[in-house]
């Protein structure tokens, strides 16, 4: 499978305890972001990577969540002392650079569902 | 602010039927429009992206249209079939110089009857 791959699938931890989430992108692709989509409501961005570059964090990443991606490859998403507020869906997706012709396409992979109980 | 407003919030059809999908935006300065279905429990998969020069674009039985200057597009299902039930979201991107910016919409909810 070349798409992109999220693990675990599902998630559910007590409130308090940390997590964290792993991204595969699509080999070739530059540029990795993470969204949170909550029920019934349309994915929020949370930041994005160009290579190992963090470039952009949104006001919905507070200090209790980390992400990086040392080497520029897979990417992980930390989320410290969970609380009920951050059970959602967090999606990775991955494109090309701005540079390339076949950049607005963005890929998402199958997401990870957090349960925080 | 920029927001992408999406109608109806959800939508029962029967099988064959067709429907459409609005999506309504103020997203500034505006660099391309995409529309995504996504699954429950599934990542978004996108169905077609529109940029400011292109009034409809075709998919296979989906066809979107983007009037630009009135800043709406639709999307239109033609022969619906049970497996297009999904949530389908309008996505508009913000041209910014270190690439473009998504702004989501919160998707209207398809179920299609057989």
């Amino acid at each position: 499978d070349t798409g992109v791959s999220q693990d675990p699938r599902h998630k559910i931890t007590k409130r308090g305890q940390n997590v964290t989430f792993r991204c595969d992108p699509i080999s070739e692709h530059n540029r990795l972001y993470w969204y949170r989509q909550t029920l019934g409501q349309g994915p929020e961005f949370l930041t994005y990577f160009q290579n190992e570059a963090q470039l952009e964090k949104s006001r919905l990443l507070s200090d209790r969540f980390s992400a990086e991606r040392p080497k520029g490859s897979f990417s992980t998403l930390e989320i410290q002392r969970t609380e009920q507020g951050d059970s959602a869906m967090y999606l990775c997706a991955s494109s090309l650079s701005p540079w390339d012709r076949r950049y607005y396409e963005q890929y998402f992979g199958p997401g990870t569902r957090l349960t925080v109980t | 602010k920029n927001q992408v407003e999406q109608s109806p919030q959800s939508l029962i059809i029967l099988e064959g039927k067709n429907c459409t999908l609005q999506c309504n935006y103020t997203v500034s300065p505006f660099s391309n429009l995409r529309w995504y279905k996504q699954d429950t429990g599934r990542g978004p998969v996108s169905l077609t992206i529109m940029t400011f020069s292109e009034n409809t674009k075709s998919n296979g039985r989906y066809t979107a249209t983007l009037d630009a200057d009135t800043k709406q597009s639709s999307l239109h299902i033609t022969a619906s079939q049970l497996s297009d039930s999904a949530s389908y979201i309008c996505v508009v991107s913000e041209k910014k110089s270190s690439g473009d910016k998504l702004t989501f919409g919160t998707g209207t909810r398809l179920a299609v009857r057989p």
